[in-house]
């Protein structure tokens, strides 16, 4: 089973600073999710990535995968109180079960 | 349900002690797992239910954990004889498709804490 890092661990910002976070392997993905989860609740997901350099929006955060499927990030442009919470990456390694990594906590401050 | 319900949200016990843990999944889906998250840390995969059967027990840390999914719905962790090292947030997915791709819907976990 391959190792999801990410980094940083922690980040905290003002308020309409943006900021991106990571997540790297060694090994290549088959696709990569990318949750965030708020205090107290589950993560809810994100986005599904699958093809190598593929680019998504939604809103005011952009993923992007890597060329060569080994890693990807995370951009959120202008962020906002709302934005806090913990950012996990996760693999699919096969009948739906996830590979998570540790997780970026991501503070907004007014 | 509208969406993923495990109960309790806390539970405090006393080293020694069973203690069982419910998740309610999304109605219909087929496809359900739990995961434990300790302090600071990403989800660790425990067990994979599709319909009342469990393809994939891999993820269980020792004998003391087992679970059951009955009716292809309702399932239960049951944690024997818990340890301080158990304490951690344990968080049930349930998804529609087993597949690659799925989508994970989680519910908001059960924060056990061992005394």
């Amino acid at each position: 089973t391959q190792l999801l890092e990410q980094s940083p661990q922690f980040l905290s910002i003002q308020e309409g600073e943006n900021l991106t976070v990571y997540c790297n392997s060694s090994s290549v993905f088959s696709s990569l999710q990318w949750y965030r989860q708020e205090p107290g609740e589950g993560p809810v997901l994100l986005v599904t990535v699958v093809t190598g350099g593929e680019v998504k929006k939604l809103k005011r955060l952009t993923f992007q995968f890597g060329d060569a499927r080994k890693d990807s990030s995370l951009h959120i442009t202008a962020a906002q109180p709302g934005d806090t919470g913990l950012y996990l990456c996760a693999e699919n390694i096969g009948w739906g079960k996830l590979q998570f990594g540790a997780g970026t906590q991501v503070v907004v401050t007014p | 349900g509208a969406g993923v319900s495990q109960s309790p949200s806390n539970k405090v016990t006393e080293k020694g002690k069973d203690v069982e843990l419910r998740c309610d999944p999304i109605s219909g889906h087929t496809a359900l797992y739990w995961y434990r998250q300790s302090l600071g840390q990403g989800l660790e995969f425990l067990i994979y239910f599709q319909g009342n059967s469990a393809p994939d027990k891999s993820g269980l840390p020792s004998d003391r954990f087992s679970a059951e999914r009955t009716g292809g719905s309702v399932s239960t962790l049951t944690i024997q004889r818990t340890q301080q090292e158990d304490s951690a947030v344990y968080l049930c997915a349930s998804s529609l498709e087993r597949l690659s791709g799925g989508k994970l819907f989680f519910g908001s976990g059960t924060q056990l804490s061992v005394l």
